[in-house]
């Protein structure tokens, strides 16, 4: 087990409002994704991480910024929420089978 | 760009009754396939990873095949408990993100 923890579980915020999600694995593996989950649309990625301070853009970063300042933390956050990133984040690590992701942050923004 | 495209979107399936889910990707060299279970509310967990042509893999009622074209996850006497959506992924050669389908919901009857 990976030991992935997602915080928190879920949330919900206002429009305009910072919000930051928070992922945190055990095993000190480099790679760190996050992923976004919605109806018809199925994973899509928005950033992923390489290494301390290692950060890139995926297919959806557009309102999404990241965080690694550790090995065993990736934080992704939405600096102004828009009910357009109301969805479920996951976070993910590459390991040795493939990727092990998290159980999800679901983001309500209202 | 990477695209993944999973078939039929939603299955139903007496318990039982075989059946298979289908895989079409078009990636810039293949590095690997994946396919994952989710169950709702959870993180997908991971099934199997293909990285050829020709390659086949096999976890209890559950067997991946890979063409150089397209995969197919196989289902052999389903039971309810397999209703679950999975996901098919593609990573290509050199990255290390994984592009994700949209996945195929899976309903076993019993």
């Amino acid at each position: 087990d990976a030991g992935i923890t997602q915080s928190p579980r879920h949330k919900v915020t206002e429009t305009g409002t910072p919000v930051t999600l928070r992922c945190h694995q055990t095993e000190n593996h480099r790679y760190m994704y996050w992923y976004r989950q919605d109806p018809g649309h199925g994973l899509r990625l928005i950033h992923y991480s390489y290494g301390v301070k290692d950060t890139d853009k995926g297919e959806v970063s557009d309102g999404y910024s990241v965080s690694r300042s550790k090995t065993e933390d990736f934080l992704l956050t939405l600096e102004s929420a828009t009910s357009s990133q109301t969805s479920v984040y996951f976070c993910a690590i590459s390991d040795d089978v493939g990727y092990t992701f998290g159980s999800g942050t679901r983001l309500t923004v209202v | 760009e990477d695209q993944v495209t999973q078939s039929p979107e939603a299955l139903r399936l007496q318990e039982g009754e075989s059946s298979s889910l289908n895989c079409s990707y078009t990636v810039s060299g293949l590095r690997g396939l994946f396919w994952y279970r989710q169950d709702p509310g959870k993180g997908p967990e991971f099934l199997f990873t293909l990285y050829s042509a020709g390659e086949e893999k096999e976890k209890e009622r559950l067997k991946a095949t890979l063409t150089k074209k397209e995969s197919f996850l196989h289902i052999t006497a389903p039971k309810p408990e397999d209703s679950a959506t999975y996901l098919c992924a593609v990573q290509a050669s050199g990255y290390s993100t994984l592009t994700f389908g949209k996945g195929t919901m899976l309903l076993v009857s019993p």
